[in-house]
């Protein structure tokens, strides 16, 4: 299958600082990646999506200018958590499909936020 | 709009049983479906999917099978192990909807040695 990876898995921020996750395609090119974030023992919530060069598409109720999400290659996308509070303490995970299964997603492995 | 029901757990087994998770949908159109699993602390690998009535998924040794008539796709397995001990989600795609995965609430199973 493809594969997704994910940097870093973890990480402990201060509380008002920014955080930068990234989201790899490694063995082909995502055309579309998506970014969820989950709770403790709950399902997933589809935060965005974003196509390579396009501006990503937020989901009803999701802070734009606080998830910024940036996908510019066909290969990297990024979420910023931006002013980060403790809040926003989740473990957030990426997708991507590609252009030969774009109805199948390839999950990355998460990053477990912690704003202290 | 669409949805994805998924039994209720934990589901917990002992290892050797057999084990089915009940997955029902509701779509306007008529959608790919699919199995994560999901183990402790890491993210969501495709188990299996299924894209047309009657096509069945099978991976692993897990099974589900895409029942139009009913609007199901449950997942199966004959003998569990106590590495199968996992979130299992059951979700649906519909590419008018913009290939976005609507997901069931996920169950977890335990597997006892």
């Amino acid at each position: 299958g493809a594969v997704v990876s994910q940097h870093p898995s973890r990480v402990i921020c201060k509380s008002g600082t920014s955080v930068k996750i990234e989201c790899r395609s490694l063995d082909f090119q995502a055309t579309t990646m998506f970014w969820y974030r989950q709770f403790p023992k709950q399902s997933l919530m589809l935060m965005a999506t974003s196509n390579e060069g396009s501006k990503a598409t937020y989901e009803q109720g999701v802070e734009k200018d606080k998830f910024l999400i940036n996908h510019a290659s066909l290969t990297l996308s990024t979420l910023t958590v931006t002013s980060a509070h403790p809040e926003d303490s989740s473990f957030y995970i990426c997708s991507a499909t590609g252009l030969s299964f774009t109805d199948t997603q390839y999950f990355g492995p998460g990053t477990r936020l912690t704003v202290l | 709009g669409d949805s994805v029901t998924q039994m209720e757990g934990p589901v917990t087994l002992s290892e050797e049983a057999f084990l089915t998770i009940n997955c029902t949908y509701t779509a306007t159109g008529y959608p790919s479906l699919f199995w994560y699993v999901q183990y402790p602390g890491e993210g969501l690998q495709l188990l299996l999917k299924a894209t047309k009535a009657d096509d069945k998924g099978s991976n692993k040794g897990f099974e589900a099978t895409y029942r139009k008539e009913t609007t199901s796709f449950h997942l199966e397995k004959g003998s569990v192990q106590v590495s199968d001990s996992a979130v299992y989600f059951c979700a649906l795609n519909l590419k008018a909807a913009g290939n976005k995965l609507t997901f069931g609430g996920g169950t977890r199973v335990l597997v006892k040695p």
